[in-house]
């Protein structure tokens, strides 16, 4: 089936400063890209998301870019903390689909 | 605001056992969802459901069944539980009036013996 790669899986970086996660996708018609943090023994919390009307987007310290050109998407994490400490998954939804496919996930480490 | 409910939270069940696990939302969404999550591993989708009675397969079926009681309901079926089997499933639902944002439940964890 259709695949959403996500990289990279592991992400160490200081306190401070920025973090960087990249998916790609297969359907050129996929029109909802949402991202999820989850924490340990969490459940996965949407964070943000983006359509395919929009080539940005930015809510309290995260950016997702979107290139519907390259079928790549983004998200920024920018000024982490080690509360940003957690697994990251992104997620695409092609056009007309009930059902997102997401991504392999992206462990995120801030260390002070 | 709504909320998603999954019940048991852990389930623990014997090899070849059937259990079954429930999930309930009151945000009034259209489709519901069953997700498996290995340990520190992605989301994989299990069953779908765009409204009451409807089943969709995804790509992890196979060995599971599902139910799509009413709106608010879906429930999953371990048909066979395997011998050292762990992983949280996920119960999920979506809006499909203008808005895409998918909602996930706490989960279930499910060991079997």
């Amino acid at each position: 089936g259709e695949q959403v790669e996500q990289l990279p899986s592991i992400l160490r970086v200081q306190e401070g400063s920025s973090a960087s996660i990249n998916c790609t996708y297969e359907n050129s018609a996929s029109n909802y890209f949402p991202w999820y943090k989850q924490e340990p023994g969490e459940n996965p919390k949407l964070i943000i998301d983006i359509r395919s009307n929009m080539e940005r987007k930015q809510t309290q310290g995260l950016i997702v870019l979107l290139d519907k050109k390259a079928k790549r998407f983004s998200l920024h994490i920018t000024d982490t903390q080690p509360g940003d400490s957690a697994m990251y998954f992104c997620a695409a939804r092609p056009q007309g689909g009930r059902a997102l496919i997401f991504g392999t996930g992206t462990t995120v480490s801030v260390s002070p | 605001g709504g909320i998603i409910t999954q019940t048991p939270k852990f389930l623990i069940g014997q090899e070849g056992q059937k259990l079954t696990l429930k999930c309930q939302q009151n945000f009034n969404h259209d489709t519901m969802y069953w997700y498996r999550q290995d340990s520190g591993k992605g989301l994989r989708l299990i069953y779908y459901s765009i409204t009451e009675n409807d089943l969709q397969k995804g790509d992890l079926s196979e060995g599971y069944d599902a139910s799509r009681e009413k709106k608010s309901s879906f429930s999953l079926t371990v048909t066979s539980a395997q011998k050292n089997e762990m992983a949280v499933f996920l119960c999920a639902s979506t809006s499909d009036r203008g808005g895409y944002e998918q909602y996930f439940g706490p989960g279930t964890r499910l060991t079997v013996l």
